[in-house]
């Protein structure tokens, strides 16, 4: 089955900064990776996500890159704000029947300090 | 637009217990899955249905079980409670599949096994 690792668990950066969360997966077949963002008591949040046949996504002060031939794909979030602290989870996912079942990264906190 | 709901909010529960978690799909959406996540790890995939039937199943022993309902709100249930099944369960919804793999998560169900 499909492995992802997400790496750092711990980012901390100033306001301002930008912010790099890195995830790798292992199954070839993979073709959809959202990324969700989990304030504390709440669900998680799809903020963005990325299709295999696209290299680069951006969305306002967030971005996402995938790098399909190393498997590896990351989160990219400038110009960092109080508010971005929170946990983030990357995914991967491919159709199987018609259905995409994500796995799930073991998630990165987010801390933007003031 | 109303988003997924889920009830109860938080739970708490005997070891050998039995308890049932509900959750409302958003509108238009047929396909509901549910995830388990423990503490400082990601959503694991526990079912997917689609019009009410399972399409994908995780690594989960047979005391859990789901069900979905005409009106495609879906049922968890998990028959003889362990300490290590507290956690936070999700519900996610997502469109009919084939059109992206998208799933947006409910606030989730705190369940506390004593």
């Amino acid at each position: 089955g499909e492995n992802v690792e997400q790496h750092p668990s711990t980012l901390s950066v100033q306001e301002g900064d930008s912010a790099v969360i890195k995830c790798t997966y292992s199954d070839s077949a993979s073709n959809y990776f959202p990324w969700y963002k989990q304030e504390l008591g709440k669900g998680p949040q799809l903020i963005i996500d990325i299709r295999s046949n696209v290299g680069e996504k951006k969305d306002q002060r967030i971005a996402v890159t995938l790098n399909k031939t190393a498997k590896h794909f990351s989160l990219h979030i400038t110009e960092t704000q109080p508010e971005d602290s929170a946990v983030y989870f990357c995914a991967a996912s491919h159709a199987s029947g018609g259905s995409y079942i994500p796995t799930f990264g073991r998630g990165t906190s987010l801390i933007v300090h003031p | 637009d109303a988003g997924v709901t889920q009830s109860p909010t938080h739970l708490i529960k005997t070891r050998g217990q039995h308890v049932t978690l509900r959750c409302s799909p958003i509108s238009g959406h047929k396909s509901v899955s549910w995830y388990q996540q423990v503490l400082g790890q990601g959503p694991q995939f526990i079912f997917q249905y689609y019009e009410k039937e399972e399409r994908g199943r995780g690594n989960f022993p047979d005391r859990f079980s789901a069900r979905q309902f005409p009106n495609y709100s879906s049922e968890l249930n998990v028959n003889a409670l362990l300490l290590g099944d507290s956690a936070l369960y999700l519900c996610a919804s997502s469109l009919p599949t084939g059109t992206g793999g998208e799933q947006y998560f409910g606030p989730g169900t705190r369940l506390t096994v004593t």
